[in-house]
């Protein structure tokens, strides 16, 4: 399978507790985007990179949050703290050269 | 940015075809229109883009009003598997964050057999 790949699919975790989230993009897309999606509504920009330069970050993405994407490949997500308004589907996507995202299947997080 | 405006949800029987509004008054004239689709418990796909003119693919077919202030998303024959939340969302060719895609609530497709 060569589309976007996320894991773990599902994290259930106390409150306090740091959570990370792993994308594998698309190998040949350099463009990297991690939403957010609560239910029934649709996803949210979170951060957004072009290779390993993160270059933005939406007003939602707390000094909790953390994004990186060390090499251009794959990227990590790192909620520190965890909250129970955290709990969400974390989505992540990556870029074709003809502007369409393909999303992964997300990671459904749960904070007890 | 510039915002869309869907219905909340519609019906469709299985095997007919449905068409999926969506208004956009204040597009500029570099926004695209793309829809995309979000089946249960699974991200959202890509369905369909364009800029001005009709567009068709495999999938759908996008219309698009000639002043682009509304475009019209054509299932040409529903599908149980078409079964889904259908966004409509304008992406800016120019400035802004390129490829960072405004979701809105979007249409919940039901298809009856």
């Amino acid at each position: 399978d060569t589309g976007v790949s996320q894991d773990p699919r599902h994290k259930i975790t106390k409150r306090g507790q740091n959570v990370t989230f792993r994308c594998d993009p698309i190998s040949e897309h350099n463009r990297l985007y991690w939403y957010r999606q609560t239910l029934g509504q649709g996803p949210e920009f979170l951060t957004y990179f072009q290779n390993e330069a993160q270059l933005e970050k939406s007003r939602l993405l707390s000094d909790r949050f953390s994004a990186e994407r060390p090499k251009g490949s794959f990227s990590t997500l790192e909620i520190q703290r965890t909250e129970q308004g955290d709990s969400a589907m974390y989505l992540c996507a990556s870029r074709s050269e003809g502007g369409e995202l393909f999303f992964g299947e997300g990671s459904r997080l749960t904070v007890l | 940015d510039a915002k869309t405006t869907q219905p909340n949800s519609m019906e469709s029987n299985e095997e007919e075809p449905v068409h999926l509004p969506c208004n956009h008054s204040t597009i500029s004239g570099t926004d695209y229109i793309h829809w995309y689709r979000q089946l249960p418990s699974q991200g959202p796909e890509y369905v369909i883009h364009g800029l001005t003119s009709n567009v068709n693919n495999r999938m759908a077919s996008l219309a698009i009003a000639e002043d682009r202030k509304s475009s019209t998303l054509i299932l040409h024959r529903a599908t149980l598997r078409d079964a889904a939340v259908y966004y409509c969302i304008l992406r800016p060719l120019w400035g802004g964050s390129q490829g960072n895609l405004i979701f809105g609530k979007g249409t919940k497709l039901s298809v009856k057999p």
